[in-house]
């Protein structure tokens, strides 16, 4: 079974629409570690944000946010006003345990922002 | 500061044969995870070093191994390989293992023919 799901394969918006990006994980330790990536066309990825089990509050950081739902095992990534710079491969990932020494990620959603 | 260094950038090797990959953390970074990344798909993870001792691995065979350096430079090796084994090999380095942010290389482009 897929630790961490990311159902949606494309997505495609026009500039300035907001989008949000599904992530839903599974696991069974009580201490883990979510994290966002972004994979621009460049192909390095760039961390986004970390958040751990024990922190439910929702963040924001400019044009971004993030809901973290332990209820669903949902952590899920919103947009706002989305820009072509955003145009990416985003992926969710999952640090298990205490000590973090299995990671997992999705599958990655493609996002294109269309101009 | 540098940010996380790999080399080399592309590799071509035939089937059977051995290689070994090289990664650089960020200064001050004492931990390096590696990752194998198939076209269209998410980082596969392969292993993570702590302070030079193995904190993790992935499910993958025995024909890959890694090692960590007291620089806590790292090499991912892998044996026989396959054409399956074509990918592109990433590297993260982080403070101090897998529940901190990891910061990603470039990644080494290797394919076996």
């Amino acid at each position: 079974a897929q630790k961490v799901t990311q159902a949606q394969t494309e997505i495609s918006v026009v500039e300035k629409e907001d989008v949000t990006l599904d992530c839903v994980y599974e696991t069974r330790d009580t201490t883990y570690y979510l994290f966002w990536y972004k994979q621009p066309p460049s192909g390095e990825l760039v961390f986004l944000i970390r958040r751990n089990s024990f922190d439910e509050q929702n963040e924001i950081s400019g044009r971004y946010s993030w809901n973290f739902q332990k209820s669903t095992s949902s952590f899920n990534f919103t947009i706002t006003a989305s820009q072509v710079v955003d145009s990416a491969v985003y992926f969710c990932a999952l640090s298990e345990g205490f000590t973090g020494n299995q990671f997992y990620f999705g599958t990655g959603t493609s996002l294109t922002v269309i101009p | 500061d540098a940010g996380v260094t790999q080399s080399p950038t592309h590799l071509i090797k035939t089937r059977g044969q051995q290689v070994t990959l090289r990664c650089s953390p960020i200064s001050g970074h004492k931990s390096v995870s590696w990752y194998q990344q198939v076209l269209g798909q998410g980082p596969q993870f392969i292993f993570q070093y702590y302070e030079k001792e193995e904190r993790g691995r992935g499910n993958f065979p025995d024909r890959f191994s890694a090692r960590q350096f007291p620089n806590y430079s790292s090499e991912l090796n892998v044996n026989a390989l396959l054409l399956g084994d074509s990918a592109l090999y990433l590297c993260a380095s982080s403070w101090a293992g897998g529940t901190y942010e990891q910061y990603f290389g470039p990644g080494t482009r290797l394919t076996v023919t």
